[in-house]
């Protein structure tokens, strides 16, 4: 079964220090999202993107955030100068041509902003 | 941004017993599809459904798209420990690309 990756799984890190989360989307997708779920809470949309721009992204996704797919396979986030209300989990997922089958989600990233 | 209003918030339930959430919203959507999520992972697909009054089964789960598109229910048959988890409904507001909104989720304890 295809599935999406997510590294690394735990990331530590310094409030006001930059951090990057990687995914490997599925092979033959071409939609890809990254998702925020702060513990307890609901799992949020961040940004959509497709044929290598941003497609869609929320309010939370101010200048703070970035993402990029800088070769063929790998699709990251970036969030500089992180804030204590950072933490949570982020998921990356994928989709195929139509969206409307649901997303393929990779198991998160866990970070913690210390 | 879309409210999707999911209930019940938690439940606690024997195993065997049957369970029944429900997600409802005061907009129509063309999608409702049900996720679950087990603890330190991400959400799994469960159950799609993509026309009005649709009734669809995944071995244990029955879920029903409702007539006025505004609301779904998912079924889980029979309990086990393994049903343990969140589940999520999800729609997507229009067809194409656009990003799945996700319900606060229903947390479900199985006790043996």
């Amino acid at each position: 079964e295809p599935e999406v990756t997510q590294t690394p799984s735990h990331q530590v890190t310094q409030m006001g220090q930059e951090v990057i989360l990687r995914c490997v989307p599925i092979s033959n997708h071409l939609y890809f999202y990254w998702y925020r779920q702060i513990l307890g809470q609901k799992v949020e949309f961040l940004v959509s993107f497709y044929n290598n721009e941003i497609s869609e992204k929320s309010e939370i996704f101010d200048d703070q955030f970035s993402v990029e797919r800088p070769d063929g396979s790998n699709f990251t986030l970036k969030i500089r100068s992180t804030k204590l209300e950072d933490s949570a989990m982020y998921f990356c997922a994928s989709s195929g041509v139509w969206t409307g089958h649901g997303y393929t989600f990779g198991s998160g990233t866990r970070l913690t902003v210390v | 941004g879309q409210q999707l209003n999911q209930s019940p918030q938690s439940m606690f339930i024997q195993e065997g017993e049957d369970v029944s959430m429900n997600c409802t919203s005061s907009s129509i959507f063309n999608t409702w599809l049900w996720y679950k999520q087990d603890p330190g992972e991400g959400p799994v697909l469960l159950i799609a459904l993509y026309k009005a009054g649709e009734l669809t089964s995944n071995g244990r789960l029955t879920a029903q798209f409702g007539i006025t598109r505004k609301d779904s229910f998912l079924n889980i048959s029979a309990s086990i420990p393994s049903d343990v988890g969140i589940y999520f409904c999800a729609v997507t507001p229009f067809s194409g690309n656009t990003p799945l909104v996700f319900g606060k989720g229903t947390r479900l304890s199985v006790i043996a």
